[in-house]
């Protein structure tokens, strides 16, 4: 399996919390992605990162915010959670170029009650 | 923009069978990557298998191969001799580097749920 990990695995809060997921790979992968995926659903990409100090929103709008000041670091933040933002994050790293695989985290569920 | 397609919400098929998962695409690039990737029940997401679009020789990884029609903008996936771990959701996907940047961005299809029965 890829050198990509997310924590927590597992997220239980309550509304307008804040929280901030982690993400970190040790591939050395300049590239790094955020998806969101619903149970049973397709990968929407939130966020995407082409290396250090570099950050781009995705195709679907979401009210987090990630930042890249390592490379090997890609957190995601929501200031204030809503049930709405109940869902699967996903982080993806790839090497440099656009052929280059994706390789997958664990994920995090998080449920916002 | 691009899309990706699957038609097959959920398969089935016996242990030791074969079963192939559908997949279109829809872009007016020229250079492309298209991928499959499978998520097992509640663990990570890996890659199955990767097609090159200019190379015109269909992409295998042991069990698993693809028949890719360029023309036709289709990629599907055959599963030989399934295994009860082949049980999970397949993703097709795909990878254009559009408009000069190369972030390599994927676009993902809806997936199709696999089920391998014993």
């Amino acid at each position: 399996e890829a050198d990509i990990y997310q924590t927590p695995r597992y997220l239980v809060i309550g509304t307008g919390k804040k929280i901030t997921l982690e993400c970190s790979q040790t591939m050395g992968h300049d590239k790094m992605y955020w998806y969101q995926q619903d149970p049973g659903m397709e990968l929407h990409l939130i966020h995407y990162s082409y290396g250090v100090n570099s950050t781009e929103k995705g195709d679907l709008s979401s009210e987090s915010t990630v930042s890249r000041i390592r490379t090997e670091h890609f957190p995601l933040t929501l200031e204030s959670a809503r049930p709405s933002h109940t869902s699967q994050y996903l982080c993806a790293s790839s090497d440099r170029g656009f052929q280059e695989t994706q390789y997958f985290g664990p994920g995090t569920r998080l449920l916002v009650l | 923009a691009q899309t990706v397609t699957q038609s097959q919400p959920e398969m089935s098929v016996q242990e030791a069978e074969t079963v192939t998962l559908s997949c279109t695409y829809d872009t007016s690039e020229n250079n492309y990557y298209l991928f499959w990737y499978k998520q097992p029940p509640s663990r990570q997401m890996i890659l199955v298998i990767r097609q090159e679009a200019y190379k015109q020789q269909n992409a295998t990884e042991n069990r698993f191969s693809v028949n890719f029609q360029k023309a036709a903008k289709s990629f599907s996936l055959k599963i030989s001799d399934s295994q009860l771990g082949d049980t999970a959701m397949y993703f097709c996907a795909f990878n254009a580097n559009a408009g000069g940047t190369s972030y390599g961005k994927l676009t993902f299809g809806q997936g199709t749920i696999l089920t391998v029965h014993p």
